[in-house]
């Protein structure tokens, strides 16, 4: 069976520091990958998706930035870190177009 | 272009009562439907999909949604809330085009149990 890991699960930042959050898969090759940021009391932003290695679409211009460096790895990194990027980060799988999304447990980012 | 709006950003109901989240949604090509729970602090997870089969899904936990084009709705219902059905729910559409593959998310509902 597929699993998903992401970590950390907690991070709690300067404001201004590098970040890098870490997402992987398990149990399936090639699969679509994707990142978003839950803010308190709003939906699901979709920041990045990726179809395949090294392919990385950008939904919303910001300061962070995603990498798949491997099938399975998804990476959101972050030079300087600026406090509206506190969050709650969810990295999800799909397979085939479309498909159901699998989520990660996420990872509660706090900038300070 | 696909959307999706959740009516009620937050809903109580007692427990035992029957529950209710609206979903509708916007595609210009029939769509693929979910519903998604998160509970605090974790990932989502899938309740149920409609992908062009019947028109009545039945999913986990007990709930269920149905399909209705006429309406361009998704409705999630369950005949009696149990406490834990407590937890933030989300609808979510993507269009059947090739290439398409992005999901896009309601804003939410989060559902409160009465005891």
């Amino acid at each position: 069976s597929q699993t998903i890991h992401q970590w950390p699960a907690t991070l709690v930042q300067p404001v201004g520091s590098p970040l890098s959050l870490e997402c992987t898969v398990e149990g399936t090759s090639n699969p679509n990958l994707y990142w978003y940021r839950q803010a308190a009391g709003r939906g699901l932003q979709l920041l990045f998706y990726s179809v395949g290695i090294g392919q990385i679409s950008s939904e919303v211009p910001q300061n962070l930035s995603a990498s798949r460096p491997q099938d399975r790895q998804f990476i959101l990194s972050s030079k300087k870190l600026l406090l509206s990027d506190s969050g709650f980060y969810l990295c999800a799988w799909s397979k085939g177009v479309p498909d159901t999304q699998y989520f990660g447990p996420g990872t509660r980012l706090t900038v300070l | 272009a696909q959307s999706v709006t959740q009516l009620g950003s937050h809903v109580s109901v007692s427990e035992g009562a029957l529950v209710l989240l609206r979903c509708n949604y916007s595609s210009s090509v029939p769509p693929y439907l979910f519903w998604y729970v998160q509970y605090p602090n974790q990932g989502l997870q899938l309740l149920l999909k409609y992908t062009s089969a019947a028109t009545l899904v039945k999913g986990i936990n007990g709930f269920e949604a149905e399909f209705k084009k006429s309406e361009t709705s998704f409705h999630l219902t369950k005949p009696s809330a149990h406490m834990s059905d407590a937890a933030e729910y989300f609808c979510a559409v993507s269009e059947r085009n090739f290439g398409n593959e992005k999901l896009t998310f309601g804003t939410g509902t989060r559902l409160t149990i009465i005891p």
